[in-house]
């Protein structure tokens, strides 16, 4: 069946590049998802990639896609301890349907 | 633009009892919200996908006359956990997509259910 996979934890000091990896089993998607959740809240979307695209910048940002090992990727810039929240990868269709989530990362930042 | 309020954001019951969450598109017409539940350090468990005048769509596993949904106009979708027991408790969260193509969800901020 569908599945999103991706690692439970990543630490980095404040100020590193954040790398947070995703794989992926549905070739027929037509977007790449990375939300972000923090603590007792929902889930906010934070920036997409549509499938047939290898990158996308957005400020400090950098989404990867490579469609043939099914992998995505999200690099966060000068990581801040704002950014400590639970990273959750997802692939679907527009609109939201058919989306599949994975467990998500929890990303610790250091100060 | 594109927000989604749920409430409550946490509330406590006594088991036996019923509880009803709300998830609101404030600024757009949702046709289609969806229901999830999320357990500790777990992602996302769809539970159901209601459309504005139908009856809800429920996944594989998922109790319809447990968790009745509502979803009564294009901004308001509900959900009632009845009966509720502990092994209920969770944390739901609602999402909302726009009509059109919208891209990705909108999610509420999310409800924290504790049945004591």
């Amino acid at each position: 069946g569908e599945d999103v996979e991706q690692s439970l934890f990543l630490s980095v000091r404040e100020g590193d590049s954040s790398v947070i990896n995703c794989t992926y089993t549905d070739s027929s998607s037509t977007y790449l998802y990375w939300y972000k959740q923090e603590p007792g809240a929902g889930l906010q979307l934070l920036t997409y990639i549509f499938s047939n695209m290898d990158m996308k910048q957005d400020q400090r940002l950098t989404v990867l896609l490579n469609k043939k090992d099914k992998h995505l990727s999200l690099r966060i810039a000068d990581t801040q301890t704002g950014d400590s929240a639970i990273y959750f990868c997802a692939e679907g269709e527009a609109g939201g349907f058919k989306t599949i989530f994975g467990a998500g990362t929890r990303l610790f930042v250091k100060a | 633009g594109a927000v989604v309020s749920q409430h409550p954001s946490w509330v406590i019951c006594k088991s036996g009892t019923s509880v009803k969450i709300e998830c609101r598109s404030l600024d757009f017409q949702a046709t289609t919200m969806f229901w999830y539940r999320q357990f500790p350090k777990q992602s996302l468990m769809l539970m159901a996908t209601s459309n504005e005048g139908s009856k809800a769509t429920y996944e594989q596993g998922v109790e319809k006359d447990k968790f009745l949904i509502n979803h009564a106009s294009l901004t308001l979708s509900t959900l009632t956990v009845t009966s509720a027991h502990p092994e209920d408790s969770s944390f739901y969260i609602c999402s909302a997509s726009r009509e059109g193509t919208q891209i990705g969800y909108t999610f509420g901020s999310g409800t924290r259910l504790t049945v004591v």
